[in-house]
């Protein structure tokens, strides 16, 4: 059970930017919302991660909205290179440290 | 820094062989994690390591997967006998510490059983 909802796919053009949503309407106040994308034939990387507020690093911004209910990944200048699965994950703020990721969202960037 | 060292990268059995993966993590990463994935799904954790001490194993299935990590660095994770429904990638991670620290994965190995 991955307690988070994602489109399947999305498609977005080159040089466009590009959000990701993701729903966890189930999240408790000590859950964090992570997100790793995975691109073809290597392991899932490291994308952001967040608790309420807003957070940017070098890869993306994290969107959540006021209530928690739902996040949003935002890819500010989609390169071909950003073409991969996104995946959503809700990490538990009790107990070991587990990732449980879902199907993700098979992101398509075209030229 | 070097990243999550998986051999070997491919590698096909006939179903009731053995099968031994290697990983080494990210040096000083307490925390190592076995995930095994199937084409079209997402990653499913099999076993987390934290040191050289199991920390969750409910989803290895224990009557042909095996796991180890000796000294709390290196790991290996063995299946014995294989079936069909065992051909997936199997992804290693490691973390600096148990919560909430980014997971590391390597580029996995992947398994055709036939």
């Amino acid at each position: 059970d991955a307690k988070t909802t994602q489109p399947n796919s999305m498609e977005s053009n080159e040089e466009e930017p590009v959000h990701l949503p993701c729903n966890h309407s189930t999240i408790s106040g000590t859950d964090y919302i992570h997100w790793y994308r995975q691109l073809p034939s290597q392991g899932p990387e490291y994308v952001i991660h967040g608790l309420t507020s807003n957070v940017n690093n070098r890869m993306a911004s994290l969107a959540i909205a006021e209530d928690r209910k739902s996040s949003t990944l935002i890819l500010h200048r989609a390169t071909l290179r950003d073409a991969a699965v996104y995946y959503c994950i809700r990490l538990s703020g009790a107990g070991s440290y587990q990732l449980t990721f879902g199907k993700g969202t098979k992101l398509s960037v075209i030229p | 820094e070097a990243g999550v060292a998986q051999s070997p990268r491919y590698k096909i059995i006939e179903k009731r062989q053995s099968v031994a993966f290697w990983c080494n993590p990210i040096s000083g990463h307490a925390t190592l994690y076995w995930y095994q994935q199937i084409l079209g799904q997402g990653p499913k954790l099999l076993i987390q390591f934290q040191n050289n001490g199991v920390v969750d194993d409910s989803q290895l299935p224990k009557d042909r997967f095996s796991a180890e990590r000796l000294k709390g660095v290196d790991s290996t994770l063995k299946i014995q006998p294989a079936k069909l429904e065992d051909s997936a990638v199997y992804l290693c991670a490691s973390s600096l510490v148990a919560w909430n620290s980014p997971l590391h994965f390597g580029n996995g190995t992947r398994l055709t059983v036939t």
